[in-house]
Parts: structure tokens; C-alpha cells; sequence
């Protein structure tokens, strides 16, 4: 049972264009979501999070949305660089024990 | 440099042969864990340690064991490894809990015969 969902598993956006990843979760009890980002050959490197008592959170040119009543985040890039041409993967952790990741997107940005 | 470290970062061995991956952080986090990413499935938690000797099972902890006796080390066990363990392995550590930003180190790609 996938408690958080990538339904995408690939992007592919123009350079300096807005990027919008999306994830959905079904777990009620979830109340922390972070976003993670990953190269190949490396670990997953945190990017930005997001807690239930909120529904919006920015930093720099990312920016998490959270719709509690539709059970969805998504994370917006804006402008999208080459830079940002990875895997991206969201989490949710419920009461701060177990964290529970979606199978990630991968994010092409194109010059 | 604050870092986590797994070893080996490369391992072909055969079923049933068992092996060990280590991890180490420098950060002295109280928060460890351990991850198995695989084509379509994401990262999936395999176990994870609120702080020493306090372990707990993730989603997928069959065929595993871990310990924390000290609070920089959380070895990863394989007692008698199966060709469904042939994975991409992550070790983490936080500060904290789960939803504190997680460290990862860069992975250690098991192949299982």
C-alpha cells in the first residue's frame, strides 16, 4: 500500500520556465512533508519542508503547497535552472518516527 | 565536514553469505536510519533508530537486523541475503525525529548472486 504517491515519473520543462512537481498521500495522520532531490551517484540532499498546520512554505526559488482537505503537495520551481535536473522525491512522517517517501520524478530541464 | 558514511559502496556476493554495511555520522545525530530505493518504489525504510539501543522497524525490515550501540554507528545486517535484496542502500541521520531534514550518505549498490 502506497501511502504517498508520485504519479509522475517524469518532467521535462524548459529552462527558466516554472517547474511543478506534485505528490498525494492518503495517511490522515501525516503532519511533516519534506522534499528531497537527488543526483546520480549521490544521496537524496534535503531541499525544503513543509508542516500540517500550514500550507505554504517558501524558500528562494522553491515553494511547497500543501492542500490537507485533498491530501496533496506540490512543489513549485520558479525560474527552473539546469541545475535542477534531478529526481526529486517527497516524504511524509506522521508523530516523527517513520518517514515514507513516493517513488520520485525525475525533472529534466531543458536549455 | 559533517558527513554520513557507508562502506562498502560496492558489493557483489552470494546468496546466503552474510555481510554487513556500515554507517557512520559525524554530526552526532540521535536520529539514524536505513533506506532501500528500487527502480518504481522510491526509498523505502527499512529500519530506523530514535537513539541508542531504541530501534524500530520500517516498511520493509524482513531479512534484516540492525544495532546502535553507539550513537555514530548504525550497522546494517544481512544474516543470510536473497537476490530480492539486490538493491540500492542509504543510510540517514537527522537531529531529532523523521521530520527533521535527514543527511544521507552516497549509497551502497548491494548484488546479491
Amino acid at each position: 500500500d502506497q501511502q504517498v504517491k508520485q504519479n509522475s515519473p517524469s518532467l521535462s520543462v524548459q529552462e527558466g520556465r516554472i517547474s511543478i512537481l506534485n505528490c498525494d498521500y492518503t495517511n490522515s495522520m501525516f503532519d511533516y512533508f519534506l522534499w528531497y532531490k537527488k543526483y546520480p551517484a549521490e544521496g537524496p540532499t534535503f531541499l525544503i519542508s513543509i508542516s500540517s498546520i500550514k500550507d505554504k512554505n517558501e524558500d528562494g526559488r522553491f515553494t511547497v503547497f500543501l492542500n490537507k482537505s485533498a491530501k496533496h503537495l506540490s512543489l513549485h520551481i520558479v525560474p527552473s535552472q539546469p541545475g535542477d535536473s534531478a529526481v526529486y522525491f517527497c516524504a511524509a512522517s506522521a508523530m516523527t518516527q517513520k518517514l515514507v517517501f513516493g517513488q520520485g520524478t525525475r525533472l529534466t530541464i531543458n536549455p | 565536514e559533517a558527513q554520513v558514511t557507508q562502506n562498502p559502496r560496492y558489493l557483489i556476493t552470494v546468496t546466503g553469505k552474510k555481510l554487513t554495511v556500515t554507517c557512520s555520522q559525524n554530526m552526532n545525530h540521535e536520529y539514524m536510519s536505513w533506506y532501500r530505493q528500487d527502480p518504481g518504489l522510491g526509498l523505502r525504510q527499512i529500519y530506523y533508530s530514535m537513539n541508542v539501543e531504541v530501534t524500530d522497524k520500517g516498511d520493509v525490515p524482513e531479512g534484516y537486523k540492525v544495532s546502535r550501540k553507539e550513537k555514530r554507528n548504525f550497522p546494517l545486517i544481512l544474516e543470510s541475503p536473497s537476490p530480492n535484496q539486490t538493491s540500492l542502500y542509504f543510510c540517514a541521520s537527522s537531529q531529532g525525529a523523521s521530520n527533521q531534514p535527514q543527511h544521507f550518505g552516497d549509497g551502497t549498490r548491494l548484488s546479491i548472486l
